[in-house]
């Protein structure tokens, strides 16, 4: 049973454009929320987490927006640039990890 | 500089063969993971480690094994009843806070396996 979600695969966005990824996930006992970004053959690296406590957490052009009562969460890439192009999972951690299936970003020069 | 360490970055199995994929951490991190990504496909958690000498399966354990001897290593072996081992492997490492909470989890730079 999946319990983070990314149900969209894929995204393209225009250079300077904002970029939202989106995540959902069922248990309400998760601590953390995390996303990663990856490139192919590489071990993903982590970009912004936010506690559960929070509903947001901003860091640069990288911002996750967490949304309790919907179980949802979203990262927003604004401006977006071309080396923004990558897999961007979404995680959640309580006692392991979760991850979400990914969602490749695409962002056009 | 602290990290973590994979290695091979390429593993040959031969069929019938056990092989073993190294992961190091010297990050002091007390929890360790193994997750598998197939093609097009998210993380996958083989085994993880929260302690030294003690390990839980994941949701694909079947086929690997792990040892937990010391707090640096957490070694994948992927035995030959894994009959699809072809994948690229990812170690990672978390600290575990109070009342088992993880914050954040970083990853090596991953092992591809294929059979031969």
């Amino acid at each position: 049973d999946q319990q983070v979600k990314q149900n969209s695969p894929s995204l393209s966005v225009q250079e300077g454009r904002i970029s939202i990824l989106n995540c959902d996930y069922t248990n309400s006992m998760f601590d953390y929320f995390l996303w990663y970004k990856k490139y192919p053959a590489e071990g993903p690296t982590f970009l912004i987490s936010i506690s559960s406590i929070k509903d947001k957490n901003e860091d640069g052009r990288f911002t996750v927006f967490l949304n309790k009562s919907a179980k949802h969460l979203s990262l927003h890439i604004v401006p977006s640039q071309p080396g923004d192009s990558a897999v961007y999972f979404c995680a959640a951690s309580g006692n392991q990890f979760y991850f979400g299936t990914g969602t490749s970003l695409t962002v056009i020069p | 500089d602290g990290g973590i360490t994979q290695s091979p970055k390429y593993l040959f199995r031969k069929e019938g063969q056990n092989v073993t994929l190294s992961c190091e951490q010297n990050l002091n991190h007390d929890a360790m993971y193994w997750y598998r990504q197939d093609p097009g496909q998210g993380l996958r958690l083989i085994y993880y480690s929260q302690i030294v000498n003690d390990f839980q399966k994941g949701d694909i354990a079947e086929g690997y094994s792990v040892s937990r001897e010391k707090k640096e290593s957490f070694p994948l072996t992927v035995t030959s009843a894994q009959k699809n081992p072809t994948a690229f492997y990812l170690c990672a490492s978390s600290i575990v806070l109070l009342a088992g909470v993880q914050e954040t989890q970083y990853f090596g730079p991953g092992t591809r396996l294929l059979v031969l």
